[in-house]
């Protein structure tokens, strides 16, 4: 059964600084792993999606990284602001056709001013 | 604008009457599922559809029903609602069949109360 780490659980960080959130998971049999942005209110927002067969993916001040072998993805964000502050999901969808997309619990950011 | 629209945003109700919480897309999506979230478990899949009448379960089905007799409609059916299923959902839907670049929209989230 798939499983999804996602380390730290929560971050705090001074404005402008550059930051790794990590996210591990047990079964290298996807066909991808998105990284979700959650806000209070707001619902999911697809940042980042990584195919099995890339090694990252950048959109702006992000860049996400995937070894797929090893069961790992980082995101990247780069030059931190307090606008960045929300939690961050990583999920992976199965190989399975059916689309479904397991999470992990997520690392709550904090970016202060 | 693609949009997954989901109502109502916000619910409390008490144990045994009956509710549907409605989720539309207006993307011509195939597929559409349901999650809900809870604190320490994450998004956990509840139902999931590949088509118009084509429906299954997913991780926790136990306690809800689903339909989708349109396209752009997936509503989620708590017939006997319990305290356990307090939760946050989510509904979201994507291109069939599953592919490499599949991304998937998510709705706002409905928090439900059972009391």
């Amino acid at each position: 059964k798939q499983e999804v780490t996602q380390i730290p659980a929560a971050l705090s960080v001074p404005e402008g600084e550059n930051l790794v959130l990590n996210c591990s998971f047990t079964d290298s049999a996807i066909y991808n792993l998105q990284w979700f942005r959650q806000d209070p209110g707001k619902g999911l927002t697809s940042l980042l999606l990584i195919q099995s067969s890339q090694r990252e993916q950048t959109s702006g001040r992000l860049n996400a990284s995937l070894d797929k072998s090893s069961g790992r993805s980082t995101l990247y964000i780069a030059a931190s602001q307090p606008g960045d502050s929300a939690t961050y999901l990583c999920a992976v969808e199965e190989n399975t056709g059916f689309q479904k997309l397991v999470f992990g619990t997520g690392t709550r950011l904090l970016v202060s001013p | 604008e693609a949009q997954v629209t989901q109502n109502p945003r916000y619910l409390i109700t008490v144990t045994g009457k009956k509710l549907t919480v409605t989720c539309s897309q207006n993307m011509n999506h195939e597929y559409m599922s349901w999650y809900r979230q809870d604190p320490g478990l994450g998004l956990r899949q509840i139902y999931y559809s590949m088509n118009v009448e084509v429906t299954d379960k997913g991780d926790v089905p136990e306690g809800y029903k689903v339909s989708r007799k349109e396209k752009r409609n997936f509503p989620l059916i708590l017939e006997s609602p319990s305290p356990n299923q307090t939760s946050l959902y989510f509904c979201a839907s994507g291109i069939s069949p599953a592919g490499t670049k599949n991304i998937q929209y998510f709705g706002a989230g409905t928090r439900l109360s059972v009391l």
